[in-house]
Formats: structure tokens, C-alpha cells, sequence
């Protein structure tokens, strides 16, 4: 079993519509948490982190339930520009260890 | 864009063969860490260099090993190459301590084994 599991997708979408993904983690002693952003052929890049009471930022909305171990992010309005995969980083250190597992990936096209 | 780069972007070996990939991390950060990431998979942490010493290591072989230097750019050596180690290496730079646990990585190394 992977240390943290995403469903790869594809989600196809139209614009406009809402989308989430989900993600579980197995390592109950992990820290910290993120979304981070991979568009095709670059690098990943940091969308946002994710605490326990739930954060938002514009049009995206994140939330980590300990308990289940369970991570969400919620995408309202998507744009077609929000074409990308998105990656669920889960930190087993606390601070900046940079020893970060990241999941497979849930890959998000949005259609015109 | 990150300001981490890594050199170079594509190359071609064969099986047996060895390589040396490099990175240059952002101004101002002294953590190094690599990864490498296979078609289709997110990025797996191979091993993270601090203050020129190994700093935690993945599930990685030992032919997997690596280098920080003083000015904190960093080498990545794979000795007696696979198929499966064709892969992007992704080279990520932070700053110790920084609470927002935040990587920025260079746009990778593209490795093909043949």
C-alpha cells in the first residue's frame, strides 16, 4: 500500500464546474501537508498548504481531517487554465524537513 | 523561474553506464533534496543534503548517492544504470527552519536508459 493514495483520474470537467479530490495518508505521525501543482513536462510547484481548521485561498479550498487521515482540495469555477495534476504531499517531519512523500497524482483537464 | 536549475535537461544512456546530474539551489538556501519521478508517478524522495552532509534517504540502493558542496549546489551520481532508472530527477532547494515547508524544484533531468 502507498504511503499516500490519490485516484489518478483523469476528471474531465467542464468550465465553470466544481471539482474535488481526495486523499488518504498512512502514516498517522505525519506532520505537515500540501497540495502541490504539475502542469505537463514541469516541475511541481507548491498551490497550497493544509491545516486542520481549513484554508482557502480564492477559488480553492482545502481541508485535512487527522482522524481519518483523510485530505481534500475543492476547486470551484474551474478555469481551463487549472489544467494540470495535482499532487497530495504529505511531510513526516514537522518544519521544513523537505523529505516529502507525495502521492501519484489526481491529473484535472478542464474543457472548454 | 524558482531559481533552481539543474543541468543537464536530457540525456541518453545505456544500461551499466554511470551519470552525474547537477543542481543549483536558490540564493539563500542551504537544503537540497532529489527525487525522482517515473512516468505516470508522483516524485519519490531519494535523499536530502544539509550542511554538505546526507540529511535522511530514501528507498533508494546505494548506487543512488550524492554530493552538497559549499555553496550548497548539489550532484546526484547513479552508478551502474537500469531500465528503470529512466526517469525525471527533480532537484528541490528550501531553507531549514522555514515553516511554510516549502520546495522549489528545477525543471528536472530528463534520463533515458537504453
Amino acid at each position: 500500500r502507498k504511503e499516500v493514495e490519490q485516484d489518478p483520474g483523469p476528471f474531465n470537467v467542464p468550465e465553470g464546474a466544481t471539482v474535488a479530490f481526495n486523499c488518504t495518508y498512512s502514516n498517522s505521525a505525519s506532520q505537515s501537508f500540501f497540495w502541490y501543482r504539475q502542469d505537463c513536462r514541469k516541475e511541481p510547484k507548491l498551490l497550497m498548504s493544509v491545516y486542520s481548521s481549513g484554508n482557502e485561498d480564492g477559488r480553492f479550498t482545502a481541508q485535512l481531517n487527522r482522524a481519518s487521515q483523510y485530505i481534500s482540495l475543492l476547486i470551484r469555477d474551474s478555469k481551463l487554465s487549472d489544467s494540470a495534476t495535482y499532487l497530495c504531499v504529505v511531510n513526516r517531519g514537522s518544519g521544513n524537513t523537505g523529505k516529502l512523500i507525495f502521492g501519484q497524482g489526481t491529473t484535472l483537464q478542464v474543457k472548454p | 523561474e524558482t531559481g533552481v536549475t539543474q543541468s543537464p535537461t536530457h540525456l541518453i544512456k545505456t544500461r551499466g553506464q554511470q551519470v552525474t546530474l547537477r543542481c543549483s539551489s536558490q540564493s539563500g538556501h542551504n537544503t537540497v533534496s532529489w527525487y525522482q519521478q517515473a512516468l505516470g508517478q508522483g516524485p519519490q524522495f531519494i535523499f536530502q543534503y544539509y550542511r554538505e552532509e546526507e540529511n535522511g534517504r530514501g528507498n533508494f540502493p546505494p548506487r543512488f548517492s550524492g554530493l552538497q558542496f559549499p555553496n550548497y549546489s548539489s550532484e546526484l551520481n547513479v552508478n551502474a544504470l537500469e531500465l528503470d532508472d529512466s526517469a525525471l530527477y527533480l532537484c528541490a532547494s528550501s531553507l531549514s527552519g522555514d515553516p511554510t515547508g516549502e520546495l522549489f524544484f528545477g525543471e528536472g533531468s530528463r534520463l533515458t536508459v537504453l
